[in-house]
């Protein structure tokens, strides 16, 4: 199936801890975003990769990391940094008609 | 002059009626203006789109109204259903390139049978 794939579905950290999730695209597209939303929130963009190694940070870096050495993947590190990383986040990917975004199912990621 | 500001939060319509979601922008280079709709713990997914070029799209039962003038845009879903209850996104962004997406704050929709 095409699509984009998100992993894992539900991931807990401890404090202090980093950790890396992952997004794999199989739509051939060149662009591909990292999102972040908070409960009964828009949607705010966290990196951006418009071509393998290449990225930008988009509205809300500050803590986030990225790599994009592969077209198909842009896997997103949590950092310690981030002084508050409960949130779902989404991977995106974009082209063909209109450049349109499409969406991966998300990632929970809770602090404990 | 990145914000996209989007009304109401939340919205209730009975079944059958219209459901309507307002949307309103400030970055006049701006040139792609979708709706997503998103199910709890989902994904959101492309709904509808436009372009400035055009006042109006429809698809369906989802339309799509454009005032480029008043830098506004609508959707509107007619003869609404159970089925339509999610929560709606108005999004903007320039189409070309990295498509850097600026959100509205999303309007939860129930439609009750």
């Amino acid at each position: 199936d095409g699509g984009i794939t998100q992993s894992p579905k539900y991931l807990f950290r401890k404090e202090g801890q980093n950790v890396t999730l992952s997004c794999e695209q199989n739509l051939n597209h060149d662009a591909m975003y990292w999102y972040r939303q908070d409960p009964g929130q828009g949607l705010r963009l966290i990196y951006y990769s418009q071509i393998v190694n290449d990225f930008q940070k988009g509205d809300i870096a500050e803590g986030y990391s990225v790599s994009r050495e592969k077209k198909e993947s842009f896997p997103l590190t949590v950092t310690s940094a981030q002084k508050n990383p409960t949130a779902f986040y989404l991977c995106a990917s974009s082209g063909g008609y209109q450049n349109t975004i499409y969406f991966g199912e998300g990632s929970w990621l809770t602090v404990v | 002059q990145q914000q996209v500001k989007q009304s109401p939060q939340s919205l209730i319509v009975q079944k059958g009626g219209i459901s309507i979601i307002n949307c309103a922008y400030e970055n006049t280079a701006f040139d792609y203006f979708p709706w997503y709709q998103q199910f709890p713990g989902k994904g959101p997914a492309l709904l509808i789109a436009i372009r400035p070029d055009v006042s109006e799209k429809k698809e369906g039962r989802f339309t799509i109204s454009f005032n480029k003038s008043a830098k506004q845009f609508s959707l509107h879903i007619m003869d609404s259903q159970p089925g339509d209850s999610a929560t709606y996104f108005c999004a903007a962004s320039i189409i070309q390139g990295a498509q850097k997406l600026v959100f509205g704050q999303g309007t939860r929709l129930t439609i009750n049978p």
